[in-house]
C-alpha cells in the first residue's frame, strides 16, 4: 500500500520569505498524481497543486511550487513570498494513475504558520 | 473546479441518534467520495460512491453505520447512525469534477460533535 510522510508537524516562516515544506511517498508505481492540500481554519480543503509522475518539469502555481523527486520519491512545496493568507495546515496526497476508483492517500500534514 | 456545498455545516447531537449530511454538486460527478477527519488529524476514506450503484466502504466502515445514498449525478448523503463521542468529527464531501479526473475537490465540510 502507498503511504505519504510529511515530517514536519508545523512550520514558521516570517511574512515575504521563503518556506519549504517536506512530503515522501513510498509506491512501486510508475503513474500516479501527487498533490498538496491547503486547509485554512476555516476548513475548507483548497487544491494548491498537483505533479504528474510522468513529468519531469515541476509544477508551479504562482507563488507555489514543488520539487518533484521521482527517484527519491520526495515531492516538496515551496511558498515564496509567504502571506498571512498562507498559513494553515498543508496535506501532501498521492493518489495512483491506475484506474479511475483509485483513492487519494493523504500525510499527516503541516501546519504552518506565518508571523510578521 | 467545482463547487460544492454541505449541509449542515456544523451539528451538536446527542448520543444514541443519527444525522444525515447533505452533499450538493453544481455539476454532474460520477465519483463522490465521504471523508472524516478526526480533531487535529488527516483525513480517511469513509467510503465511495458512484450513482447507481452501491457505496463501496473502506476497511473499518459499514453501511450500517454510515448508510449513503447516490440518487442522481450531483447531490449524496451521508448518515451517521447510533452516534457516540467517538464520531465527533468533520465530515468531507469530495468529487472528482468532470474532465478533470485527476483531480479532487472538497466541500467545505460539517463539523459535528457528539455530547
Amino acid at each position: 500500500a502507498q503511504t505519504v510522510t510529511q515530517s514536519q508537524p508545523e512550520m514558521s516562516v516570517q511574512e515575504a520569505e521563503t518556506v519549504t515544506l517536506s512530503c515522501t511517498y513510498d509506491t512501486s508505481e510508475s503513474d500516479y498524481y501527487l498533490f498538496w492540500y491547503k486547509q485554512p481554519p476555516s476548513r475548507q480543503m483548497i487544491l494548491v497543486i498537483r505533479q504528474e509522475a510522468y513529468k519531469q518539469q515541476n509544477a508551479t502555481e504562482n507563488r507555489f511550487s514543488v520539487n518533484f523527486q521521482k527517484a527519491a520519491k520526495s515531492f516538496s512545496l515551496k511558498i515564496s513570498d509567504s502571506q498571512l493568507g498562507d498559513a494553515a495546515m498543508y496535506f501532501c496526497a498521492y493518489r495512483s494513475g491506475t484506474g479511475t476508483a483509485s483513492k487519494l492517500t493523504f500525510g499527516t500534514g503541516t501546519r504552518l504558520q506565518v508571523t510578521l | 473546479s467545482a463547487v460544492i456545498s454541505q449541509k449542515p455545516s456544523r451539528d451538536i447531537c446527542q448520543r444514541g441518534t443519527s444525522l444525515t449530511i447533505q452533499c450538493q454538486v453544481d455539476s454532474q460527478v460520477t465519483m463522490m467520495f465521504w471523508y472524516r477527519q478526526q480533531p487535529g488529524q488527516s483525513l480517511t476514506l469513509i467510503a465511495t460512491a458512484n450513482q447507481g450503484s452501491e457505496a463501496t466502504y473502506e476497511s473499518g466502515f459499514v453501511i450500517d453505520k454510515f448508510p449513503i445514498s447516490r440518487p442522481n449525478l450531483t447531490f449524496s448523503t451521508l448518515t451517521v447512525s447510533n452516534m457516540s463521542p467517538e464520531d465527533s468529527s468533520i465530515y468531507l464531501c469530495s468529487v472528482r469534477p468532470p474532465g478533470r479526473g485527476y483531480e479532487q475537490y472538497f466541500g467545505p465540510g460539517t463539523r459535528l460533535t457528539v455530547t
